[in-house]
């Protein structure tokens, strides 16, 4: 049973750079979600696919963030030229659609560090 | 406006006590769900239960269960027989509309229990 994979599991870079995360969600799931979680609070929703296409952006999701989900299976969140304020730990969610369940399973996360 | 509330920044319970985590929301919306995440230290939100807003009775998942008052906008974890593996951050989330195009959770703070041997 292989549940939602995140790589890398910690990324520290310098401010200015670019950076990429993956995800890899459970394989039967169409339902594809990032959040950002900074310490002390909860996740806040960034953005969410339901197969290739992205059906909703936060307006956390600034123009230095994109997310693509290609294929419908794993998905890309890129930031350009990082800032401080993005170290935190970006997770990625997926879940089915159907059915008023639809309990999202977390990924271990992607902890940044801008430097 | 605050849509989930815990009030609880943190909870320290004895083990094999029963211990119950707050959570109040917020919705115009009829239709929503209501979640509980685990969260221990190494970082991985681990789903506990769910209670959708027509759901009749309250959720029960092993020693989970939620105490859930619709007209109070409340949905308290109840956690029964508190083990040490229990210690963890724990958050409470609501999605609203059944699963339609409102998919993304709102979670609130969180709450910090701590389960003293």
């Amino acid at each position: 049973d292989t549940g939602v994979s995140q790589d890398p599991r910690h990324k520290i870079t310098k401010r200015g750079q670019n950076v990429t995360f993956r995800c890899d969600p459970i394989s039967e799931h169409n339902r594809l979600y990032w959040y950002r979680q900074t310490l002390g609070q909860g996740p806040e929703f960034l953005t969410y696919f339901q197969n290739e296409a992205q059906l909703e952006k936060s307006r956390l999701l600034s123009d230095r963030f994109s997310a693509e989900r290609p294929k419908g299976s794993f998905s890309t969140l890129e930031i350009q030229r990082t800032e401080q304020g993005d170290s935190a730990m970006y997770l990625c969610a997926s879940s089915l659609s159907s059915g008023p369940l639809g309990a999202q399973y977390f990924g271990p996360g992607t902890r940044l560090t801008v430097t | 406006a605050q849509k989930i509330t815990q009030t609880q920044p943190g909870m320290f319970v004895q083990e094999k006590e029963a211990v119950t985590l707050d959570c109040t929301y917020d919705t115009s919306d009829p239709s929503y769900g209501l979640f509980w995440y685990k969260q221990p230290s190494s970082g991985e939100m681990i789903f506990l239960i769910y209670q959708g807003s027509y759901d009749q009775q309250n959720a029960t998942e092993g020693r989970y269960s939620l105490n859930f008052q619709k007209a109070r906008k409340s949905a308290n974890l109840v956690i029964s027989a508190s083990q040490l593996g229990d210690s963890a951050m724990y958050f409470c989330a609501m999605r609203e509309g059944n699963g339609g195009s409102q998919g993304n959770l709102i979670f609130g703070k969180g709450t910090k229990l701590s389960v003293k041997p």
